[in-house]
């Protein structure tokens, strides 16, 4: 167990609709990423948040939106979803602000777009 | 171009047997970091290991090392004494100084036999 919990675990939803993934990090770290898996695109960085601040962006689209909260948890939100969008979400956080640190991974939000 | 190639899709690996994983990186930002990281079937994503583009000795982390040849444009993982519980899919990745993204490559999915 890493210390990181996302919610939920799977989301089957339609085209068109928006979904909200969340992610609280391990206790301390103030760093959380996104991260989408897919068969077509592999492993893609979307976005890191550090201490409330977006930090890095990554191929995140414009209908994808993120935000870290002051308790440090953060929100993923689909929103217009499309087929393609069907992939496994990660998040993962660390203690400081470069990605040096051990990232720790949480078990992923397995997004079905119908 | 690719920026990070992963040139092995697959390795069969004998058990207790060093295994190298292959990575190169097309980079002209000075500062880099480059990381592994290892995805069992069970689907979770674990970090493994990180290298900095300007530290001065190779990374280890227990079983693991990264072979770093900066000219060479090269950060090999490699696992001594490989056992069974190695077997999963390898990524490796890179984040630029200049945007801090993460761009990961294609991976290389790992057996080992007993």
């Amino acid at each position: 167990d890493s210390g990181v919990t996302q919610t939920p675990k799977h989301l089957i939803t339609a085209t068109g609709q928006r979904v909200t993934l969340r992610c609280s990090p391990r206790s301390g770290d103030l760093s959380v990423y996104w991260y989408q898996q897919s068969l077509d695109q592999g492993l893609q960085f979307l976005i890191q948040y550090y201490n409330g601040e977006e930090r890095a962006k990554g191929n995140i689209l414009e209908r994808f939106s993120a935000q870290q909260f002051p308790d440090l948890h953060s929100e993923l939100n689909l929103s217009s979803l499309e087929l393609g969008d069907s992939a496994l979400y990660f998040c993962a956080s660390s203690v400081g602000n470069f990605g040096e640190e051990t990232q720790y991974f949480g078990p992923g939000t397995r997004l079905l777009v119908l | 171009a690719q920026k990070i190639t992963q040139t092995q899709p697959g390795m069969f690996v004998q058990e207790k047997e060093a295994v190298t994983l292959d990575c190169t990186y097309d980079t002209s930002d000075p500062s880099y970091g480059l990381f592994w990281y290892k995805q069992p079937s069970s689907g979770e994503m674990i970090f493994l290991i990180y290298q900095g583009s300007y530290d001065q000795q190779n990374a280890t982390e227990g079983r693991y090392s990264l072979n770093f040849q900066k000219a060479r444009k090269s950060a090999n993982l490699v696992i001594s004494a490989s056992q069974l519980g190695d077997s999963a899919m390898y990524f490796c990745a890179m984040r630029e100084g200049g945007d801090d993204k993460i761009i990961f490559g294609k991976g290389t999915r790992l057996h080992i036999l007993p």
